[in-house]
């Protein structure tokens, strides 16, 4: 089956301090990949994909994500987290089986602290 | 620009009724897609339209069903509600190739008592 793994329910981090949100998939294919963000109360909001090309995609706010294909993984990265960054954040993939649906992680929550 | 609308934002229901809920897309968008999001858990997919046509369709009952208008906003409908169907209803906009980002409306909350 088809599906994506965040492996932790929640990440803290200080305040200054580099983030990491690991996400790893498990389709057929070379998918496509995505990483979005959950406020309160909001829908979601893209922050970055890859689709094909050099690993390491650049996105919104600073974020920038890491594509693996031998691990599988496509890990979401931030250089100085700032207290805003907390949320919860969601890893997506469109498999290339001629699937239009986005499969999403179950999500990590972020936590910053000041 | 407006981004995705979804309408209502927050609605209660009680098990056996029939609930709509609607989307209006992105400007320019013309692929419409509904997310179901229980609590705690990443969204699931629906189905998505495209050209007024269900283009693909996930794992939920024939409860779920859906409709795009010619100006490619759509409607959610879910007959028969279940306790189970509680959940935050997202509609995503896109451009009909897959490699494009989907763009994500508040969401509705729909509760069932």
């Amino acid at each position: 089956a088809q599906s994506v793994a965040q492996p932790e329910d929640q990440v803290n981090v200080a305040e200054g301090n580099p983030l990491t949100v690991k996400c790893t998939y498990s389709v057929s294919g070379n998918p496509y990949l995505f990483w979005y963000v959950q406020y309160p109360n909001r829908g979601l909001q893209f922050l970055l994909k890859y689709i094909t090309g050099d690993n390491l995609v650049k996105g919104s706010y600073g974020f920038e994500a890491e594509f693996n294909k031998s691990q599988t993984s496509f890990h979401l990265k931030k250089p100085s987290a700032l207290v805003s960054d907390s949320a919860l954040y969601f890893c997506a993939v469109i498999p290339m089986d001629s699937s239009y649906k986005l499969i999403f992680g179950s999500g990590t929550r972020l936590l910053v602290r000041p | 620009d407006a981004g995705v609308t979804q309408s209502p934002t927050h609605l209660i229901k009680t098990r056996g009724q029939q609930v709509t809920l609607r989307c209006s897309p992105k400007s320019g968008h013309d692929t419409v897609s509904w997310y179901q999001q229980a609590l705690g858990q990443g969204p699931q997919f629906i189905f998505q339209y495209y050209e007024e046509e269900e283009r693909q369709r996930g794992n939920f009952p024939d409860r779920f069903s859906g409709h795009q208008f010619p100006n490619y906003s759509s409607e959610l409908n879910v007959n028969a509600l279940l306790l189970g169907d509680s959940a935050l209803y997202l509609c995503a906009s896109s451009y009909v190739t897959e490699n494009t980002e989907a763009f994500f409306g508040q969401g509705t909350r729909l509760t069932v008592v």
